[in-house]
């Protein structure tokens, strides 16, 4: 199983830039997840979706971010317009099934510079 | 969420058994008891997890006690590649949508030799 699979790596940019982070769950699972990790706040969820559906997103920090699920296999988490404050690590996670009993893999991460 | 403890930091010798301890005193009775572990710079690893009963797998073992108000992570033959944050993390139910983790600030395991 390839995993979690997200994308870019490694992203700098310019504040005001657009950017998007790309995340590919595994395959068969329904319910994925977007975490953001600093070193000041640790690992924050920001959002989760079961069945492509948004079940919380009450992490999101304000509404220049936003994500989709378009499809079971394939979200996007975009910030626009991004500032330095946004620069930290993006993780996507996936779980097959929502119960508290399945468990949540995670990506190897995006990393985002925001200059 | 139950809440966890975790002390801040442990030290281990490579080749002996390291033995993370986590409080949830607070946990309910279909809350279950979730490891995970950070290597610098990588994405958190799943390690195991538990309900009630004690769990071993090829990474590691469980120890949950009767009353589930804490638990014991041990990793049998520590190696100088178990060197990460350890987070314990209670996960509750969430009934008809998902379930998600809640991470606290973990402890940090330095294997030395």
């Amino acid at each position: 199983d390839a995993g979690v699979i997200q994308s870019p790596r490694h992203e700098v940019t310019e504040m005001g830039q657009e950017v998007t982070l790309r995340c590919k769950p595994i395959s068969g699972h329904n319910s994925l997840f977007w975490y953001r990790q600093t070193m000041m706040r640790g690992l924050e969820l920001l959002i989760y979706f079961n069945n492509n559906v948004p079940i919380d997103d009450s992490g999101m920090p304000e509404d220049r971010f936003s994500a989709k699920m378009p499809n079971a296999s394939f979200s996007t988490l975009k910030i626009q317009p991004s500032e330095p404050r946004d620069s930290a690590v993006y993780f996507c996670a996936s779980s097959q099934g929502g119960a508290s009993g399945n468990t949540i893999y995670f990506g190897e991460g995006s990393w985002l510079t925001v200059v | 969420d139950a809440k966890t403890t975790q002390p801040t930091s442990m030290d281990c010798a490579e080749g002996r058994a390291a033995n993370l301890p986590c409080n949830h005193s607070t946990i309910s009775g279909n809350e279950y008891v979730y490891w995970y572990r950070q290597i610098h710079s990588q994405g958190p690893q799943y390690i195991i997890h538990g309900l009630k009963n004690n769990e071993t797998n090829e990474m590691a073992s469980l120890i949950i006690t009767e009353d589930r108000k804490s638990s014991t992570l041990i990793l049998p033959h520590a190696t100088l590649r178990d060197t990460a944050v350890y987070y314990c993390i209670v996960r509750a139910e969430n009934a008809g949508t998902a379930s998600k983790l809640t991470f606290g600030t973990g402890t940090r395991l330095q294997v030395t030799l």
